[in-house]
């Protein structure tokens, strides 16, 4: 079944880039019913979407964090990735990867069925 | 953006209750709703989707009504492994919203 997982650095330092990286096993991300997502948790707090991306590059982002985020993909590695640029002690968080389905032109995504495990990133000097 | 409001931010119950949680969505949202049931330490699990309809798997204790603005998640007999925090989710809008979030607690 498809899994998805999450790696990159656990310690960030401020103003300097959060690199993540989803790694996608058990189907593939070229897959013309899917977008990948990202979404991060602050300790104790909600859930925050950061963007996704489908398989042609196509990309939807958080206005809020816009200026900052870029999402990535590699159909080769079946790979999807996030950067995050200038952080602070605010972007520490949990970050997971999910999958969702996208319905069509209007209604553009359909709900996160498969997330990963998440990961850890803490912005500190 | 579409802002989702849950309801209450907790609750305490007993196995066996049936357990109720709200969702108002800031404007109207057809049935472009999730629900998620998130454990400590665990990635979110979706539960329904499209307001209402069970995701695989997924105990059929577990219900999901409404559209427009108002919603509804419906545990109809808690178990113990329902004692969890659980999430609406807005994909109406490209920008995509969760709400706050409601922690189930054993009382």
């Amino acid at each position: 079944q498809l899994q998805l997982q999450e790696s990159g650095p656990g310690l960030v330092k401020p103003s300097e880039t959060l690199s993540l990286t989803c790694t996608v096993s058990g189907g593939s991300i070229s897959s013309s019913s899917y977008y990948w997502g990202w979404i991060r948790q602050p300790p104790g707090k909600g859930l925050e979407w950061i963007g996704s991306i489908y398989y042609s590059g196509s990309t939807y982002y958080n206005p809020s964090l816009k200026s900052r985020v870029t999402i990535s993909v590699d159909t080769s590695k079946n790979q999807f990735s996030l950067k995050l640029s200038s952080v602070t002690a605010a972007d520490t968080a949990v970050y997971y990867c999910a999958r969702h389905g996208t319905i069509g032109v209007v209604i553009i995504f359909d709900a996160f069925d498969i997330w990963g495990q998440g990961t850890m990133v803490t912005v500190s000097s | 953006a579409i802002r989702m409001t849950q309801s209450p931010s907790s609750l305490s119950a007993s196995t066996g209750d049936r357990v109720t949680i709200t969702c108002r969505a800031s404007q109207g949202i057809s049935s472009y709703l999730a629900w998620y049931q998130q454990k400590p330490g665990k990635a979110p699990k979706l539960l329904i989707y499209a307001a209402s309809t069970l995701q695989s798997g997924v105990p059929s204790r577990f219900s999901g009504s409404g559209s427009g603005t108002d919603f509804t998640l419906t545990i109809s007999c808690l178990q113990s492994e329902d004692f969890a925090t659980y999430y609406c989710q807005q994909y109406y809008s490209y920008l995509l919203t969760f709400g706050g979030g409601t922690k189930v607690e054993i009382k």
